[in-house]
């Protein structure tokens, strides 16, 4: 079992549409949270960064994380053609370990 | 834009052979950390500097070393090249060397080795 479980799609939904995209981890030590979007052939820009359980929002973005489950997800509100890219997960223990990324997935928003 | 910046953006190279790619950090960050993303494999970790001193070692392989320099920008060399090792190298920056923070990404060096 790999350490963080990322459906890769690809998630096809109309614009407007409410996303919801999940990871699952196995580490139990994990403790901080991060979302990330890849554009095609560009570098992963930070989007969301969460510590422990809990919610977060930040403008159309809502990130939710379950410790108890070893759960999180990343909301899209009225989401846009834009938001077409790979999301990535990402978690740390806060040890000498770099983060542990899911293999993203990707989301198409039909025009 | 990150603040990330890394060069070259395309590299295209022989087995066998050996390549440098550099990395420069957004002003103010400490840190420089080394991945490697490939489609099967995802994003893996490979190395960690903080201020000039290897800080943490992920999956790097022995033909694989990296240094950060005082003006903090670092370097990955890959040596002996196979034709595995093709894949996109990002390198990231954060303020500190605490591993549990955000780090921004630069736009990566695409490696073919042919």
């Amino acid at each position: 079992q790999k350490e963080v479980e990322q459906d890769p799609g690809p998630l096809s939904v109309p614009e407007g549409a409410i996303v919801s995209l999940n990871c699952t981890y196995s580490n139990s030590a994990f403790q901080y949270f991060m979302w990330y979007r890849q554009y095609s052939r560009k570098g992963p820009e930070l989007l969301m960064y969460t510590y422990s359980s809990g919610n977060k929002e930040d403008g159309r973005f809502t990130a939710q994380v379950d410790k108890s489950s070893k759960y999180i997800s990343l909301f899209i509100r009225d989401s846009q053609p834009s938001d077409s890219a790979t999301y990535l997960c990402a978690m740390s223990s806060g040890g000498a370990d770099g983060l542990t990324f899911g293999k993203g997935t990707h989301l198409i928003i039909q025009p | 834009d990150s603040g990330v910046t890394q060069t070259p953006k395309h590299l295209i190279t022989a087995t066998g052979q050996r390549v440098t790619l550099r990395c420069s950090p957004r002003s103010g960050d400490l840190s420089v950390y080394w991945y490697q993303q490939s489609l099967d494999q995802g994003l893996q970790f490979l190395i960690q500097y903080y201020n000039g001193e290897e800080r943490a070692k992920g999956n790097i392989l022995e033909r694989f070393s990296a240094q950060q320099f005082p003006d903090l920008h670092s370097e990955l060399n890959l040596s002996s090249l196979e034709l595995g090792d093709s894949a996109l190298y990002f390198c990231a920056s954060s303020p500190d060397g605490t591993l549990s923070t955000e780090a921004f990404f630069g736009q990566g060096t695409r490696l073919t080795v042919v």
